[in-house]
């Protein structure tokens, strides 16, 4: 049973560019957040889709936006790429199933994230 | 403002050493409870989650984590550490209603173990 997986592991840009990321979420899971882990810092929050939809955001400028699809997938884009960008993006899914009490939509399993280099 | 400390940065242990990493936090409720581990170049694996019920939780690899309401803290514990357990260790709260998914995260603690 696959986890979650994340292209590309690495890349390189340039101030200003733009980049897209890309997440599968486990199989049997619904709901896709993402993460951005600064080196020698704790993942951040950056947001979560569940059907489709944004549904919760994090303290991030809307230069990042992303994206569901309908098998679940998920991308991730930063546009305007600054140097403050450079991290370990990650992605997580979790099982909502829509319910936004339910304790299993807490339970995050994680990707082994895509390394951004701003140049 | 919701908050998680990891006080100590790095750790080093000798190999068969017990094991202490330290976690607090600053939350309005009883938030969801977690450790995570993150090998080099590798992303995060869930070791052991506090929901309710006992203090005591039981996690993979041999890790526990007891949480002490009254301090605010969800203390990580192996009572033999083996070289392989060198990785940085994450607690993290999560919220009990509405923003399921959202979590907060300590700054890690790195943890290196002699042999």
């Amino acid at each position: 049973d696959a986890g979650v997986t994340q292209s590309p592991t690495h890349l390189i840009k340039t101030r200003g560019q733009q980049v897209t990321l890309r997440c599968s979420p486990k199989s049997g899971h619904d709901t896709v957040s993402w993460y951005q882990q600064a080196l020698g810092q704790g993942p951040q929050f950056i947001f979560q889709y569940y059907e489709e939809e944004e549904r919760q955001r994090g303290n991030f400028p809307d230069r990042f936006s992303g994206h569901q699809f309908p098998n679940y997938s998920s991308e991730l884009n930063v546009n305007a790429l600054l140097l403050g960008d450079s991290a370990l993006y990650l992605c997580a899914s979790s099982l909502s199933g829509g319910q936004m009490m339910s304790s299993g939509a807490n339970v995050l399993t994680f990707g082994a994230g895509s390394r951004l280099t701003v140049l | 403002a919701q908050s998680v400390t990891q006080p100590d940065i790095h750790i080093t242990v000798s190999e068969g050493a017990s094991l202490e990493l330290r976690c607090n936090y600053s939350y309005g409720a009883t938030p969801y409870l977690f450790w995570y581990v993150q090998s080099p170049g590798q992303g995060l694996q869930l070791l052991l989650k506090y929901f309710s019920g006992d203090t005591l939780v039981q996690g993979i690899k041999g890790f526990e984590a007891e949480f002490k309401r009254s301090q605010s803290s969800f203390n990580l514990r192996k009572p033999s550490v083996h070289w392989s357990d060198a990785a940085e260790y994450f607690c993290a709260v999560g919220a009990r209603g509405g923003s399921q998914g959202n979590l907060i995260f300590g700054k890690g603690t790195k943890l290196s173990v002699k042999p």
